[in-house]
């Protein structure tokens, strides 16, 4: 079975930086294009972050420069490196795995940037 | 970058009644990367309707998805009362960036 659970929100002060993490199970993290997504309180889905199985990697312009994806294969995990923080960035930010045209979704974890 | 635009932004119907969901893109989207999703309070977005059209695994067949190009539809035949809820559709593939719809909420009436 699939399994992505996040992990490594929390409450960070403007300027902060974070690391999210995506641990995988199920499956091998580096065979799939794997997805950060976001989603601010009582708003939409914004798409955030790529990275493919061949490590190429892609971002939003409103992180770009601050966030970075990337996966340690031996641990299968997916990580999000968050710099320069501010109120915008707080969401629910949620991992998800593309396979072919489905997409399978963690259950999210919630940053908060607050002084 | 494609941009989705959901209609109506809410829809107040009652259990029983049929919902019809509209997303429009501003350019034609590869039917086989368009999706929809429904989402619940607390909850991470469900997938129900992928390449446009096919039903994801254990999805009720009262939900539908139709269109190509730049118009999709989304169809709940006969709403049940744990139908009511916040739907996206997603455009996805090979270019990033991915977009989303902005979302139509479905309330009871």
């Amino acid at each position: 079975e699939v399994q992505l659970v996040e992990s490594g929100g929390g409450l960070v002060q403007p300027g902060g930086s974070l690391r999210l993490s995506c641990a995988a199970s199920g499956f091998t993290l580096s065979s799939y294009w794997m997805h950060w997504v976001r989603q601010a309180p009582g708003k939409g889905l914004v798409w955030v972050s790529r990275i493919n199985h061949d490590g190429t990697t892609y971002y939003a312009d409103s992180v770009k420069g601050r966030f970075t994806i990337s996966r340690d294969n031996a641990k299968n995990t997916l990580y999000l490196h968050m710099n320069s923080l501010t109120a915008d960035d707080t969401a629910v930010y949620y991992c998800a795995r593309e396979y072919y045209e489905i997409w399978d979704w963690g259950q999210g974890t919630l940053v908060t940037v607050s002084s | 970058e494609i941009v989705l635009t959901q209609s109506p932004g809410t829809l107040s119907l009652s259990p029983g009644e049929r919902a019809t969901l509209s997303c429009r893109a501003s350019q034609s989207v590869n039917s086989r990367y368009l999706a929809w999703y429904q989402q619940k309070p607390g909850q991470p977005p469900r997938l129900l309707i992928y390449g446009a059209s096919s039903r994801a695994t254990g999805i009720p067949d009262r939900f539908s998805g139709s269109g190509s190009g730049t118009d999709f539809t989304l169809t709940i035949a006969r709403l049940e009362p744990e139908d009511f809820a916040v739907y996206y559709c997603h455009q996805y593939g090979s270019s990033p960036p991915v977009t989303f719809g902005g979302g139509t909420k479905v309330e009871i009436k």
